[in-house]
């Protein structure tokens, strides 16, 4: 089984700032990974899949990297908006497996 | 527009059933495997259920495999997750989600609303 590992579990930032949030995978998952935000009493919301392509409607702000076993999400300029949590995804054999979350708090 | 709508939950007593159903539309809800994916106070996604878009395959995480029946009706655009022997480590927010396949491999490109499932005496 797929274990994908979130850090930090909170990320404390100031708006106008970057942001950087890891996920890293217990094999190699290539490519296959996705990110989601969570924002409280909602939904998740796809921000990026194939690791680094943005889903319809994702502002440029938000971009991903990594292949392998390693993966970043990175927020170039945080908005008010931006504060929520963000999971990590890898899907296989018909199944998902979310990392913990990252909580971007302000 | 993509849209899927939960319903069914609500406050059960340990040991009893609860069916939820997620209508969908905006798409070809027959073309799609679809999921169920919980949420329980204050913590991370848990991965539930998933049935193709015929209903031939159907698996279930470990937690709830032998409880849980995951089933739907293509002719109603509708997905049900059946869920008997209710504990209180049921207690979640229950989602239905709609999966994409980009190369080969899946991410779920549409969530409902979510169904608030409390199992408590």
């Amino acid at each position: 089984e797929i274990v994908m590992t979130q850090s930090p579990a909170t990320l404390s930032v100031s708006p106008g700032e970057r942001a950087t949030l890891s996920c890293r995978a217990s094999q190699s998952v290539s490519s296959n990974l996705a990110w989601y935000q969570q924002k409280p009493g909602q939904a998740p919301r796809l921000l990026i899949y194939a690791a680094s392509t943005r889903a319809t409607g994702i502002p440029a702000r938000f971009s991903g990297s990594g292949s392998g076993t390693e993966f970043t999400l990175t927020i170039s300029s945080l908005q008010s908006e931006d504060f929520a949590v963000y999971y990590c995804q890898h899907y296989n054999n018909w199944r998902p497996f979310f990392g913990q979350g990252t909580k971007l708090e302000i | 527009q993509v849209q899927l709508v939960e319903s069914g939950g609500g406050v059960v007593q340990p040991g009893r059933s609860l069916r939820l159903s997620c209508a969908a539309s905006g798409f070809t809800f027959s073309s799609y495997a679809m999921h169920w994916v919980r949420q329980a106070p204050g913590k991370g996604l848990e991965w539930v259920a998933v049935i193709s878009y015929d209903e031939r395959d159907k698996f279930y995480a470990d937690s709830v495999k032998g409880r849980f029946t995951i089933s739907r009706d293509n002719s109603k655009n509708t997905l049900y997750l059946q869920m008997n022997s209710l504990t209180t480590e049921d207690t979640a927010v229950y989602y239905c989600a709609k999966v994409r396949l980009v190369g080969a491999t899946y991410y779920f490109d549409y969530w409902g609303q979510g169904t608030l499932v409390t199992v408590s005496s």
